[in-house]
């Protein structure tokens, strides 16, 4: 069936680094994706999403890469912060209709100081 | 912040107990949707408006049910509680189809513990 998913539970980095949180797809015909963060005790965020027309799209310190061809996205952080402390959600947004978003389980981003 | 409430925050219920969950919104937003989110499942629709009286099912509809009479509001019942209901509840807002970044909204959530 079709699935959103991420490779990895938790993801720990240390402060200053880039962090990489990946994420993978199954219906080659989704074509509208988002990036969501979840800070403990709150509902999730919308941090930057991307169209399948783009391999690439930035914001502020955050770039997404969308790879079609092995149905992939991943999510980069750079010098990663205390405050990107966070489970973090790639969800599929294709749906035809106004029925909402397939997320995938998410990955934990621990922040060492 | 953006104008999106849920009551309550907490609740401890019965099973068998009839269970209303309300999110109210200030943001006059055409859309409204109603998430759960359980451990190892990320977030799963239950149900979404589109529009006053207009409702549709999600994903885990199943022993729920939701009401819209009003733009602002969107209430998310659980007729007989059980203990699978057990869970944390999101509701969400959104201006637009697909959403976007600008207006759309996630709620602080509703934890709801069916003993």
């Amino acid at each position: 069936g079709e699935s959103v998913g991420l490779h990895l539970p938790t993801l720990s980095v240390q402060e200053g680094d880039n962090s990489i949180i990946n994420c993978a797809y199954s219906n080659s015909a989704s074509d509208y994706f988002i990036w969501y963060k979840q800070e403990s005790g709150k509902g999730p965020q919308f941090i930057i999403d991307i169209r399948s027309n783009m391999d690439k799209r930035q914001g502020q310190r955050v770039t997404v890469l969308l790879n079609k061809t092995v149905k992939h996205l991943s999510l980069q952080i750079a010098a990663t912060q205390p405050g990107d402390s966070a489970v973090y959600f790639c969800a599929d947004a294709s749906g035809g209709g106004a029925d909402g978003l397939t997320f995938g389980k998410g990955t934990h981003l621990i922040i060492q100081p | 912040d953006a104008g999106i409430t849920q009551s309550p925050r907490h609740k401890v219920t019965e099973t068998g107990t009839p269970v209303t969950l309300r999110c109210h919104q200030t943001e006059n937003h055409r859309y409204m949707y109603w998430y759960r989110q359980d451990p190892g499942h990320g977030l799963r629709l239950i149900h979404y408006s589109y529009g006053v009286k207009d409702t549709d099912k999600g994903e885990v509809s199943d022993g729920y049910s939701v009401s819209r009479s009003k733009t602002e509001d969107f209430l998310l019942t659980l007729e007989s509680a059980t203990s699978s209901q057990t869970s944390v509840y999101f509701c969400a807002i959104s201006d637009s189809w697909p959403p976007i970044q600008e207006t759309q909204y996630f709620g602080p959530g509703t934890r709801l513990l069916v003993l």
